[in-house]
């Protein structure tokens, strides 16, 4: 199993862009990362996946250096509706689901 | 289309009690999760389904009985609930379709007295 660590809170002011890395060392061939975000009194919801390299989508920016071992979040322009917990999941993709475990988290703080 | 969906919303017990939390999910995914976040922490997994029939231990399993009921429903039961298991749970369920998310429901909050 993948283990996950990232820094456990970051703040910013509304505008600037935000990066957050996830250091996954052990990753395996078939895992992908995936990365969820998590409001007060909710459960998480899917933002961004990849396996290597770059993706972009509407809200985000995720980036894979060759290695794997770890993975960037970006988000670009944030607001205060961005202040939220952000995890990045290493997990196989396809194929059984198993253990699927999430690290502590990165709890973002976005000021005005 | 409801996604998936938990209940009860909130719960208190009292110690020794038992209670089934129940998750539902229309999606026809195979694989089901319960994972429990206490109060400024992180998610952890308690019990996993991969596919109908199938279950297994998480992180943190005591305490705690699953059942996959059938593909959509996967319960959870605390058979007798202590005030350590106060939290707020919640159910995931994934596709074993290429490069697909999970999806979680909006949880279950439990407090034990």
């Amino acid at each position: 199993l993948a283990k996950t660590t990232q820094p456990i809170s970051m703040d910013s002011y509304e505008g600037q862009e935000v990066n957050i890395t996830c250091s996954h060392n052990n990753i395996a061939t078939n895992d992908y990362i995936t990365w969820y975000q998590q409001f007060p009194s909710q459960g998480p919801r899917f933002i961004i996946q990849g396996y290597k390299t770059k993706v972009t989508n509407e809200v985000a920016s995720l980036f894979i250096p060759a290695d794997r071992k770890s993975s960037t979040l970006s988000l670009p322009r944030v607001s205060l509706s961005d202040t939220a917990v952000y995890y990045c999941l290493v997990g196989e993709s396809g194929g059984s689901q198993g253990n699927l475990i999430f690290g502590k988290g990165t709890k973002l703080s976005v000021k005005p | 289309n409801a996604g998936v969906t938990q209940t009860p919303k909130f719960q208190v017990l009292k110690t020794g009690q038992s209670m089934t939390l129940q998750c539902a999910q229309d999606m026809n995914h195979n694989s089901m999760y319960w994972y429990r976040q206490d109060p400024g922490m992180g998610l952890r997994l308690i019990y996993y389904s991969a596919s109908e029939g199938t279950t297994d231990k998480g992180e943190v399993p005591n305490g705690y009985n699953v059942s996959r009921l059938n593909k959509r429903e996967f319960s959870l039961r605390l058979e007798s609930a202590a005030p350590s298991q106060t939290s707020v749970y919640f159910c995931a369920s994934i596709t074993t379709r290429y490069n697909s998310p999970l999806h979680f429901g909006n949880g279950t909050r439990l407090t034990v007295t």
